[in-house]
């Protein structure tokens, strides 16, 4: 079974609406968790990261929470514009010696004018 | 300052033959990850190497197998190719693991056909 699990698998919204995409984990001991956004045959371009010491941390429209207690971390994206269409995909770090990466399957969202 | 650079872009290659994936990474950082990206399985982890020495290792058979160079470079070898092995192939670097933050580059398509 994943250790990061995101929802929706995909989501359709209107420009200027918001929305919020979910991640739950169960990966511990754990480091810290980031958010990525990757657009169609693009490489993931990071939008935050957060230690577990952080409950919310903001780049722009996009907005993270973190709820160490619960594993669980949203995604809000503010006033969506057409350029946020693309896959939005979790990453949580394990704290041991090793940092091991685990990957949510990702959602994607495409934004319609 | 430039980013992750991955050469080729695109490769075509028939089954059982055998590629290789070149990575340069940010000037300074000595981190280096590969990860496999299909749309069935999502983003996987390969192999990460830290001044020429492989750090860590993913779940993946011994056909795939990297290198570091001095410069810290990187290259990624896949041996008998099989229609599987087709997918999106993503370098990383970052100055180190844990906190640091990792930036990936455009990746490699290959198609096995």
């Amino acid at each position: 079974k994943n250790q990061v699990e995101q929802s929706p698998q995909s989501l359709i919204i209107l420009e200027g609406k918001n929305c919020t995409l979910q991640c739950n984990y169960t990966v511990s001991p754990f480091s810290n968790l980031r958010w990525y956004k990757q657009d169609t045959g693009r490489g993931p371009v990071s939008l935050t990261i957060m230690t577990f010491s952080e409950n919310t941390k903001s780049n722009g429209r996009y907005t993270a929470t973190l709820d160490a207690d619960t594993k669980q971390s949203s995604l809000h994206i503010t006033a969506s514009q057409l350029s946020d269409s693309a896959s939005y995909i979790c990453v949580v770090i394990g704290r041991s010696n090793d940092y091991k990466l685990s990957f949510g399957a990702g959602t994607t969202v495409t934004v319609r004018a | 300052k430039a980013g992750v650079t991955q050469t080729p872009r695109y490769l075509i290659k028939t089954r059982g033959q055998q590629v290789t994936l070149s990575c340069s990474p940010i000037s300074g950082h000595r981190s280096v990850s590969w990860y496999q990206q299909t749309p069935g399985q999502g983003l996987q982890f390969l192999f990460e190497y830290f001044s020429e020495t492989q750090r860590n290792k993913g779940n993946f058979p011994g056909r795939f197998s990297g290198r570091q160079f001095s410069n810290s470079r990187s290259e990624m070898n896949v041996s008998t190719l099989e229609l599987g092995d087709s997918a999106l192939y993503l370098c990383a670097s970052s100055l180190d693991r844990g906190l640091y933050e990792q930036y990936f580059g455009p990746g490699t398509r290959l198609t096995v056909t």
